[in-house]
């Protein structure tokens, strides 16, 4: 199955600042998923980056608050923008692998002060 | 509106006994019935379901997935203090392969 190295995995941001976090994957993979995860609370898609093609957001997500880019078929970014502390979750990349259904990142654990 | 159920959300037991966690779903273009054990941050991948009736096991750990009645158990036999995580139950779709989460069970194991 596939490998995903994300990173940072952790950081404490000041609020109205913006993080870059980033996946790269061992293997091309069409398409990538990025989640938010509050805490205490499940995991919710914030939206499906293809390659070559803009971002699908999932309802009550934008484009200007979570810009993601999609260079190639081995790497991803999403940035969280303008933070405010209601943005403190950790943030996990995913891609489908088949017979061992998706694979995740090691997730951003992301604190906004 | 697609929904993953899961039941209960929290459980405490001793070291030994014997855990079933539950998980309903109502989803259209349902694919595949996932389930994955949550430690720290990443998720891990235990079990894929995309059959009724048939057991997938892996140690002590197994799985059974009923399409008729929309259901899922995860079964825990002689828990350890190592499997005291939050397991999520998640089910992927065929038309955009998105997957939905359930909240999760909370299990905590005492020595």
């Amino acid at each position: 199955s596939a490998v995903i190295s994300q990173k940072p995995s952790r950081d404490i941001c000041q609020r109205g600042t913006s993080l870059t976090i980033q996946c790269q994957v061992d293997s091309q993979v069409t398409m990538m998923f990025w989640y938010r995860q509050q805490p205490g609370q499940s995991l919710t898609l914030i939206a499906t980056a293809n390659q070559g093609s803009e971002a699908t957001y999932e309802s009550g997500f934008v484009i200007d608050k979570f810009p993601i880019s999609r260079p190639n078929l081995t790497f991803s970014t999403l940035t969280v923008s303008n933070m405010s502390p209601e943005d403190s979750s950790i943030y996990l990349c995913s891609v489908w692998t088949g017979r061992n259904g998706y694979t995740f990142g090691s997730g951003t654990r992301l604190t906004v002060v | 509106e697609d929904k993953v159920v899961q039941s209960p959300l929290s459980l405490v037991v001793h070291e030994g006994d014997t855990v079933t966690l539950n998980c309903s779903y109502e989803v259209t273009n349902f694919r595949s019935l996932l389930w994955y054990k949550q430690e720290k941050k990443a998720p891990t991948f235990l079990f894929m379901l995309t059959s009724s009736g048939i057991e997938k096991k892996s140690g002590r750990l197994s799985s059974i997935l009923d399409k008729k009645e929309l259901f899922s158990i995860l079964n825990i036999t002689a828990t350890q203090t190592g499997d005291s995580a939050v397991y999520l139950c998640a089910v992927a779709k065929t038309r955009d392969d998105k997957i939905i989460f359930g909240k999760g069970t909370r299990l905590h194991i005492l020595p």
